[in-house]
């Protein structure tokens, strides 16, 4: 009950395209849904975030979209550069812990 | 620096010796947590410390682990009789008082011969 699910794994898109990963989560006490960005050897980076009693936010051309009744949420990723390759993980927070999904590791191709 | 420090940034041992990982969280942060990375997968969470409060130690996987924090400063993070299966990256991260978002620092990576 405390998982995370996140797909795909992996990601191809072409450049200036829209990247999509989904996650989906079954414990209706997570308060709390960040988006975190990786890039090898390094720790992750919060990108953004959102709170279960809001649909969506947008923050320059990132944009997680939120379903509290189908418990998931989505990050859209908007004219996607080859820069935004990278290893991205949701997560939902429970009493200050995260729980991560898997990740999907993206390529943006030129 | 302005962001959470580890350290060491690599540690290579052999089999059954115990290791130490530091972490320095950013100042003011009264939450620090561990995370353990295995290769290619997600983020485990440990152990999470805030202020003076009890630790919230659920995530360690074995009594081999135990972590410690001074006060609102730096944490230690200990493995006792290292196994290959340990063999991953520990993160540690930080944020203000019972608020989010968690800053992490760039890992030790542990690798046990």
């Amino acid at each position: 009950q405390q998982q995370v699910k996140q797909s795909p794994q992996s990601l191809i898109v072409q450049k200036g395209g829209i990247s999509i990963i989904n996650c989906a989560y079954e414990n209706t006490a997570f308060d709390y849904f960040p988006w975190y960005q990786q890039f090898p050897g390094k720790g992750p980076a919060l990108l953004i975030a959102i709170r279960p009693d809001v649909s969506e936010k947008k923050e320059g051309r990132f944009t997680i979209s939120f379903n509290k009744s189908a418990k998931q949420f989505s990050l859209h990723i908007m004219d996607s550069q080859p820069g935004d390759s990278a290893t991205y993980f949701c997560a939902a927070s429970l009493g200050g812990k995260l729980i991560f999904g898997q990740g999907t590791e993206l390529s943006v191709k030129p | 620096g302005a962001g959470v420090s580890q350290s060491p940034s690599n540690k290579v041992t052999e089999k059954g010796k115990d290791v130490e990982l530091r972490c320095d969280p950013i100042s003011g942060h009264t939450a620090l947590y561990w995370y353990r990375q295995r290769l290619g997968q997600g983020l485990e969470f440990l152990i999470y410390f805030q202020g003076n409060s009890a630790p919230d130690k659920s995530g360690l996987p074995s009594d081999r682990f135990s972590a410690e924090r001074t006060g609102e400063s730096v944490s230690t993070l200990t493995i006792q009789r290292t196994q290959q299966e340990d063999s991953a990256v520990y993160l540690c991260a930080s944020s203000p008082y019972k608020a989010q978002p968690q800053h992490f620092g760039d890992g030790t990576r542990l690798s046990i011969l």
